[in-house]
């Protein structure tokens, strides 16, 4: 099966930092990436869709300045998360299309910013 | 699907037992669900799909049924196992996900 590598699985920052994380897709090409973020025992909220070569499209709410997304190629998108604060503590997901409809998702990773 | 954070509801069965979870959508015009299984700190592992042009779909111990005259899913775990114990998640195209259910079982 498709198979997505997110990378680092935990991180813990000072607050003011920026931190960024990698979601690779490992043995196809993936022409949609998509970021969620999860709080303890609550569903994903889906962020922001990122298409490669162009600019991610953001859910309602997110602030683009505070979450920098780029998808550089067909198998790596980032997510920067620019002066983090305890607030943004949480789980982030990715997941990766092919345009099947079926999503391949990262194993997550966790942020704690002190 | 929707997902506006709200916290999980839960299901509790006994091994050995069926379980049904549900889950509405909003969108009336979604033509395509999936169903995911996320285990405790990790991500989400995709179950099954069905294409609106469907009512029912079956895979290996799991069924979907979709009702779109109610905008209704539901999952059903034939002899539900220990090991079927996670948050199971409905998604729309959209990539939108549901509340999600946590299902626990009782061995």
């Amino acid at each position: 099966g498709a198979v997505v590598s997110q990378h680092p699985s935990r991180v813990i920052c000072k607050s003011g930092t920026s931190v960024k994380i990698e979601c690779r897709s490992l043995d196809f090409q993936a022409t949609t990436m998509f970021w969620y973020r999860q709080f303890p025992k609550q569903s994903l909220m889906l962020m922001a869709t990122s298409n490669e070569g162009s600019k991610a499209t953001y859910e309602q709410g997110v602030e683009k300045d505070k979450f920098l997304i780029n998808h550089a190629s067909l198998t790596l998108s980032t997510l920067t998360v620019t002066s983090a604060h305890p607030e943004d503590s949480s789980f982030y997901i990715c997941s990766a299309s092919y345009g099947t409809g079926e999503l391949f998702f990262g194993e997550g990773s966790r942020l704690t910013v002190l | 699907g929707e997902s506006v954070g709200l916290h999980l509801p839960t299901l509790s069965v006994q091994e050995g037992d069926n379980s049904i979870i549900n889950c509405a959508y909003s969108n009336s015009a979604s033509d395509y669900f999936i169903w995911y299984k996320q285990e405790s700190g990790k991500g989400p592992q995709f179950i099954i799909d069905i294409r609106s042009n469907m009512d029912k779909r079956q895979g290996q111990r799991v069924t979907v049924l979709l009702n779109k005259t109610v905008k209704h899913l539901s999952l059903q775990i034939a002899a539900t196992q220990p090991g079927d114990s996670a948050v199971y998640f409905c998604a729309e195209a959209d990539m939108r996900f549901g509340a999600g259910t946590r299902l626990t079982v009782k061995p």
